[in-house]
């Protein structure tokens, strides 16, 4: 079965140092890969999402991330994290499996930035 | 982006009642919607999968007689939960996606629809 596993489950930083939050996912056919953010009290954004192509990829608020397809990962980058990144980050799968389309998504990783 | 809305955005009701909550998509038509539920500090898990004028495909462990899911149309799927108890209370959020194939597929999230069952 398709899964995704993040590996940080609370990521702690100061403001200005850089972030990168682990993801591996399970899944033997074609993926697209996204990064979705859930600001507290908002709903899930999208961060950015990888279909093909570039193995980097480049989202809003200078999130990156790096698809490296022989290690079924899509690991998320921040150089320089804010204040206002606090938030809660999941990974997700989009695998078409029997006919249908899933979104499978990682367990998430808060993040607290501190000023 | 696109938007896709849900509606009510929290709703209280009594054990034993149903409960009807709407996913619109606003300006697209969406062949596929999906329904989330998320428990507090925990991740969002996949409850059906619905496509446009067929039946909802239930993830394992989720009760399709409880849970109903009607996509009659290409901009509107409903989530009816039956005969609610305090331990569907959770926040439920659906999906909405523009084509069945996995590449070139993106998929739009609802504000989600708290549901408190007293």
């Amino acid at each position: 079965a398709q899964s995704v596993s993040q590996h940080n489950h609370h990521v702690i930083l100061s403001e200005a140092a850089s972030l990168e939050l682990g993801c591996n996912y399970s899944y033997g056919g074609t993926v697209n890969l996204f990064w979705y953010v859930q600001y507290p009290g908002q709903h899930l954004q999208l961060l950015l999402k990888y279909f093909s192509g570039d193995p980097l990829v480049k989202g809003i608020k200078g999130f990156e991330a790096e698809f490296i397809k022989s290690k079924f990962s899509f690991n998320l980058r921040k150089p320089s994290v804010q204040w206002s990144d606090t938030a809660e980050y999941f990974c997700a799968v989009n695998a078409f499996s029997g006919g249908y389309n899933k979104l499978i998504f990682g367990a998430g990783t808060r993040l607290a930035v501190h000023p | 982006g696109a938007v896709v809305s849900q509606h009510p955005s929290r709703v209280i009701c009594k054990s034993g009642t149903s409960v009807k909550i709407e996913c619109r998509s606003l300006d697209f038509q969406a062949t596929t919607m999906f329904w989330y539920r998320q428990f507090p500090k925990q991740s969002l898990m996949l409850m059906a999968t619905s496509n446009e004028g067929s039946k909802a495909t239930y993830e394992q462990g989720v009760e399709k007689d409880k849970f109903l899911i009607n996509h009659a149309s290409l901009t509107l799927s409903t989530l009816t939960v039956t005969s609610a108890h305090p331990e569907d209370s959770s926040f439920y959020i659906c999906s909405a996606g523009q084509g069945a194939s996995s590449s070139g597929n993106t998929i739009y999230f609802g504000e989600g629809s708290w549901l408190t069952v007293v």
